[in-house]
């Protein structure tokens, strides 16, 4: 079975600290995502990448960064976190057309 | 641009009831579809798959949808609710391109009572 791994399911930070959220998947797969998730938004696509040290911009990067320096470990990176960061976070890997997600990371911004 | 349209936000049946879940896309040509099952705390877990071929699709947990191209549509359906089935379930689209992005509807919130 694929199995996807986020670091924290509960993580609460202030304003203002730099957040990392890690994400680990143990399938040798190319492609990981990230995506944010919000009460009647769903889910929306945050950054993804196809290859290590590759990365692309989804629909609302505005405040994130990424890394992706292991094929299998693919990070999240709130610089500067802010009130309007506080979500569910939830990180996918992918086969050809099917994604698999980890369990996410309810972050509270303080 | 692509979309996924999912037209109920709740969906409220009693156990034994059957389930219909809407789902309608936008899309040039016949995408990927998919629907994902999220259970409160948990990620998204994949309930079934359309690529091709016959157009009803059997998936896990006694779930099927069907794909009819002239309606954009994907419903998912059960013929018998479970309490177990109460989740938030989620249509998504792939294009087919190399980046395997998905689209994903907002959501459909399933509550189940006894």
């Amino acid at each position: 079975d694929v199995k996807v791994t986020q670091s924290s399911r509960y993580l609460v930070k202030r304003t203002g600290e730099k957040v990392f959220l890690e994400c680990v998947q143990d399938m040798d797969h190319e492609n990981m995502f990230w995506y944010r998730q919000d009460p009647g938004l769903g889910l929306r696509l945050i950054y993804f990448s196809y290859d290590v040290k590759m990365k692309e911009k989804g629909d609302i990067p505005e405040g994130y960064s990424v890394s992706r320096e292991k094929k299998e470990r693919f990070s999240l990176i709130l610089e500067s976190a802010s009130t309007n960061q506080t979500s569910m976070y939830l990180c996918a890997s992918s086969v050809p057309y099917e994604q698999y997600f980890g369990p996410g990371t309810r972050l509270t911004v303080t | 641009a692509q979309s996924v349209t999912q037209p109920d936000i709740h969906i409220t049946v009693s156990e034994g009831a059957s389930l219909e879940l809407r789902c309608n896309y936008s899309y040039g040509a016949t995408p990927y579809l998919f629907w994902y099952v999220q259970s409160p705390g948990q990620g998204l877990q994949l309930l079934l798959k359309y690529f091709s071929g016959d157009t009803l699709v059997q998936g896990i947990k006694g779930f099927e949808a069907e794909f009819k191209r002239s309606q954009s549509s994907f419903n998912l359906r059960k013929p018998s609710v479970h309490w177990s089935d109460a989740a938030e379930y989620f249509c998504a689209l792939n294009s087919g391109g190399s980046n395997y992005k998905l689209t994903f509807g907002k959501g459909t919130l399933l509550t189940v009572n006894p």
